[in-house]
C-alpha cells in the first residue's frame, strides 16, 4: 500500500527558533499533499493544501508566513514553523493522495505525525 | 461546506459486545466518506470508505459502514468488540471538488474486559 512518511516523529524547540518538518510519499507520486494540526484530545484541522510546484493553499486563520510549506517534487512536502512559540506545540500530521490509485485522488495517507514542543 | 457530526465523545462496551459508532455528514455535493483509527501519538489508519459503489462498506478489523443518503449518515459497527479495538475514531468527509478531508470530532471507544 502506499506510505507516507514523516521527519522528525518528535521534535523540541525554543521559543523564536524555526522547525522544519519533511513529509515523503515513499511509494508513489502526490502532487497534493495535506496539512494538518491536531491538539491534544481534539480533532485534525487542515491547515493547508500544498500542491507540487506551485504555492500551498492555506485554510482560513493560518498564518501563511508563520507556516511555510514547500513542495518541491512529487514525494516531498516540508513545512516549517518559523518563529516558534508554545502555542504551536502540537501534533502535526501530513497526508498524501496517489491519483494513480485504485480511489483516485479521493484516498489520502497520512504519515505517522510530528509531535512538536516548543519551550 | 462540508461537516461531519460524530456523537458521543466517548463509547464504552465490553468486550465481545457490539460496537456502534455514529457519524452524520452535511454535504452539497455527492460524498466521499471515511473512517479512520488513531492509536496514541500516531498518524491515522483508514479503516473503510464510501466512494459511490455499494452503500455497505466493509473494512479491515472487522469493522464495516454503511452509508445512509436519507439519513445523512455513515455509522461504523463491529459485532465484537476486540480489547484491541479501543483508540480514537475518526469519520470524514470529502467530495470530487474539495480532496481535503474534513474530521469529526472524534470518538474514544473504550472496551472493557
Amino acid at each position: 500500500g502506499a506510505v507516507v512518511s514523516q521527519h522528525p516523529s518528535w521534535v523540541i524547540c525554543k521559543s523564536g527558533t524555526s522547525v522544519k518538518i519533511e513529509c515523503r510519499s515513499l511509494d508513489f507520486q502526490a502532487t497534493t499533499m495535506f496539512w494538518y494540526r491536531q491538539f491534544p484530545k481534539q480533532s485534525l484541522m487542515l491547515m493547508a493544501t500544498s500542491n507540487e510546484g506551485s504555492k500551498a493553499t492555506y485554510e482560513q486563520g493560518v498564518e501563511k508566513d508563520k507556516f511555510l510549506i514547500n513542495h518541491a517534487s512529487l514525494t516531498l512536502s516540508t513545512l516549517t514553523v518559523t518563529s516558534a512559540h508554545p502555542e504551536d506545540s502540537s501534533f502535526y500530521i501530513c497526508s498524501a493522495s496517489d491519483p494513480a490509485g485504485t480511489s483516485g485522488s479521493y484516498e489520502q495517507y497520512f504519515g505517522p505525525g510530528t509531535r512538536l514542543t516548543v519551550t | 461546506a462540508q461537516s461531519v457530526t460524530q456523537l458521543g465523545s466517548h463509547v464504552s462496551v465490553s468486550e465481545g459486545a457490539l460496537v456502534l459508532l455514529r457519524c452524520n455528514y452535511s454535504s452539497s455535493v455527492p460524498p466521499y466518506l471515511f473512517w479512520y483509527v488513531q492509536y496514541p501519538n500516531q498518524g491515522l489508519q483508514l479503516l473503510l470508505k464510501y466512494t459511490s459503489a455499494a452503500t455497505l462498506v466493509k473494512g479491515i478489523n472487522g469493522f464495516e459502514a454503511e452509508f445512509k443518503k436519507s439519513e445523512t449518515s455513515f455509522h461504523l459497527t463491529k459485532p465484537s468488540a476486540h480489547m484491541s479495538d479501543a483508540a480514537e475514531y475518526f469519520c470524514a468527509v470529502t467530495d470530487t471538488g474539495r480532496r481535503a478531508l474534513t474530521f469529526g470530532s472524534g470518538t474514544r471507544l473504550q472496551v472493557q474486559p
